[in-house]
């Protein structure tokens, strides 16, 4: 089967740091971009970073860039996000998902999300 | 990096026809065929219903289409039923970034 598992949220306090982590099954992980995307319960979705398939391209939200690092490995078929100075608007869902044509091009397949809390 | 502009409610009765816009700009969604819209239930994952504008991706009822005209794409919903109430956004590849929209609720009476 199909499927993207979100792990790594969690509560952190303003100013830390966290690194999620997506792990990929049943399909070539290394044959497709990836991208990362957050959404603040109740509200709407936030596209936040996004990687190649090889991992040498990178993009990033404006919100997010400078703090924020996306990364892969593609021999342990997982996708990371590194996040650091983190503000309370930074807490979210966070989900990752497969961009199967083109790097930012559309999500076919999402994990179920993992909640990041920044708070004192 | 505006979103995308969205109704944040649509509605109509079973059986009927829907159509949410989503308005950006030329350099976004009148200056690429990457528009994709998503379906997202209460406590779920967003799902993929149209990609490159006009696409449906395997699964997908044919209920569901996708255009587009300049800087608006629009997203029709035929033949409404109980189970398409839900929140739909869409998004735009704009240059080394993507948007989306602020979604739009769909009820259906």
């Amino acid at each position: 089967e199909v499927q993207l598992l979100e792990s790594g949220g969690g509560l952190v306090q303003p100013g830390g740091s966290l690194r999620l982590s997506c792990a990929a099954a049943g399909f070539t992980f290394s044959s497709y971009a990836m991208t990362w995307v957050r959404q603040v319960p109740g509200k709407g979705l936030e596209w936040v970073s996004a990687i190649n398939s090889g991992g040498g391209s990178t993009y990033y939200a404006d919100s997010v860039r400078g703090r924020f690092t996306i990364s892969r490995d593609n021999s342990k078929n997982t996708l990371y996000l590194q996040m650091s100075s983190l503000r309370a608007g930074d807490t979210a869902v966070y989900y990752c998902a497969r961009d199967p044509k083109n790097v930012l091009s559309a999500f076919d397949i999402w994990g179920q999300g993992t909640m990041v809390t920044v708070s004192s | 990096q505006s979103a995308l502009t969205q109704p944040p409610s649509a509605s109509g009765s079973p059986g009927q026809s829907v159509t949410i816009s989503c308005t950006g700009t030329s350099s976004d969604v009148g200056a690429y065929n990457y528009v994709s819209w998503y379906q997202q239930h209460p406590g779920r994952a967003p799902k993929l219903m149209i990609y490159e504008v006009t696409k449906r991706p395997s699964g997908v009822p044919d209920r569901f289409s996708g255009s587009k005209s300049g800087n608006t794409a629009s997203l029709t919903v035929s033949g409404l039923q109980a189970e398409d109430e839900a929140d739909f956004y869409c998004s735009s590849y704009a240059g080394g970034i993507l948007l989306f929209g602020g979604g739009t609720r769909l009820t259906v009476l």
